[in-house]
């Protein structure tokens, strides 16, 4: 969408790499959430920052509201972590602003 | 650019009421979705559809019916509103590289 900008639109990578997802806002933003779609059709929330960062296993993710950005970096990738990945921000007012995902591809 | 359509946009609605919202996307996808968005909280699927006429049950479908009478519309529809079902509400289509492409959301108060 025009306030959210996510990069890259596609990433492959071979198992046990990493690489980092990229979430550029064009308007401060109060929060940010991850997710992963699986296969039918479910966002799985990776994680729900409003500020700092959190990390979960091979996961981390960091929010910058005054930068006006939010990062999802993967490490040591696994062939089970393919999958189109959002970004959602979420600004005042319950309006919330979705990237156009980015489909990794983990490799053997 | 793929459109996603959602009405309204907001509405308030009595406990035990009958709500139904509305989805229309004009890019030719087979793949429709009804989510729902709770403050804090991840988005969370309701029914999807995958072909016209036929509609299937999301994480949480309790509570919801939905429809779907033609590949452009997909509808969600609350028979007896209830206090839990205060969210916004987000309506997606999705291409064959599974993009998906959401609507500006509805927000629903039920009082």
């Amino acid at each position: 969408g025009d306030q959210v900008e996510q990069s890259p639109s596609a990433l492959s990578l071979h198992e046990g790499t990493g690489s980092a997802l990229r979430c550029n806002f064009t308007t401060t933003m109060r929060a940010v959430q991850w997710f992963r779609k699986n296969s039918r059709g479910s966002l799985i929330n990776l994680f729900y920052l409003a500020s700092g960062t959190k990390e979960n296993g091979r996961l981390k993710s960091a929010f910058d509201s005054k930068e006006r950005y939010s990062t999802l970096h993967i490490r040591d990738a696994q062939l089970e972590d393919s999958g189109t990945y959002f970004c959602a921000a979420e600004a005042g007012n319950n309006r919330i602003f979705f990237g156009d995902g980015t489909q990794l591809v983990v490799k053997p | 650019e793929a459109a996603v359509t959602q009405s309204p946009r907001s509405k308030v609605a009595v406990t035990g009421g009958k709500v139904t919202l509305s989805c229309h996307q004009t890019n030719n996808h087979d793949y429709m979705y009804w989510y729902r968005q709770d403050t804090g909280h991840g988005l969370r699927l309701i029914h999807y559809s995958y072909v016209a006429d036929s509609t299937e049950k999301g994480d949480i479908p309790d509570g919801y019916k939905a429809s779907r009478p033609s590949q452009e519309n997909f509808s969600l529809i609350l028979e007896l509103a209830s206090l839990s079902q205060t969210a916004v509400y987000f309506c997606a289509s999705s291409d064959a590289n599974e993009r998906l492409f959401f609507g500006h959301g509805t927000k629903l108060s039920v009082l």
